[in-house]
């Protein structure tokens, strides 16, 4: 069964910490992998890695992908109170479906 | 985990004519399901936000005679594009949620891609 799992769930860190959050995914007719960030309305997109090894990166956050242990990590560096939201993982299908991780809530404390 | 399922997966249709989108939590009721629009660059925009048996609430911007939504019950919540046009192609996903408000935790369908010809 094709399934997404993010790890840890729930992560609690004091500002300018550095946290990595997990994602691994056993899908078949992988296409691209997406990262998220939930906070208000609607999930942000951060990423998209379709390649290993080719880290993204964004001010503080970075992220890659290896598709051959099958996970993406995302890095966040210097966390501020800013970044606390829940983190979302998609793995898109071949046909551009969607499956989804069941997130991590980051929570950064002042 | 709590499963949300979309059917359609892939619809294509002439322009104008309507096209109904379902969306449904397998395991859990959810008090509340939101729908959301996937861009080309994959950002997500909120729709509306849908409680069972009441009238959705729509975003700004977001036509609620174009895009009908119908929540019956806990686990069931449609999304009807009304006499569709080619520039309402896209990938739309709903999620369902416990609780009420967007920054809780959702649980994604796996989305709806329409074509409109």
């Amino acid at each position: 069964e094709d399934k997404v799992v993010q790890s840890p769930l729930s992560l609690v860190v004091h500002e300018g910490d550095t946290v990595t959050l997990n994602c691994s995914y056993e899908v078949t007719n992988f296409r691209s992998l997406l990262w998220y960030k939930q906070e208000k309305k609607a999930p942000t997109f951060l990423f998209m890695l379709t390649s290993s090894g080719i880290e993204k990166k964004s001010g503080r956050l970075s992220s890659i992908l290896d598709k051959k242990e099958l996970f993406s990590i995302l890095n966040i560096t210097a966390t501020q109170t800013g970044d606390s939201a829940i983190y979302l993982c998609a793995v898109v299908w071949s046909n551009y479906q969607l499956i989804w991780g069941a997130g991590t809530k980051l929570i950064i404390k002042p | 985990g709590a499963v949300v399922s979309q059917h359609p997966s892939r619809v294509i249709c002439k322009s104008g004519t309507s096209v109904k989108i379902e969306c449904r939590s397998l395991d859990f009721q959810a008090t509340t399901m939101f729908w959301y629009r996937q861009f080309p660059k994959k950002s997500l925009m909120l729709m509306a936000t849908s409680n069972e048996g009441s009238k959705a609430t729509y975003e700004q911007g977001v036509e609620k005679d174009k895009f009908l939504i119908n929540h019956a019950s806990l686990t069931l919540s449609t999304l009807t594009v009304t006499s569709a046009h080619p520039e309402d192609s896209s990938f739309y996903i709903c999620s369902a949620t416990l609780a009420h408000l967007p920054t809780d935790t959702q649980y994604f369908g796996p989305g709806t891609r329409l074509t409109v010809l």
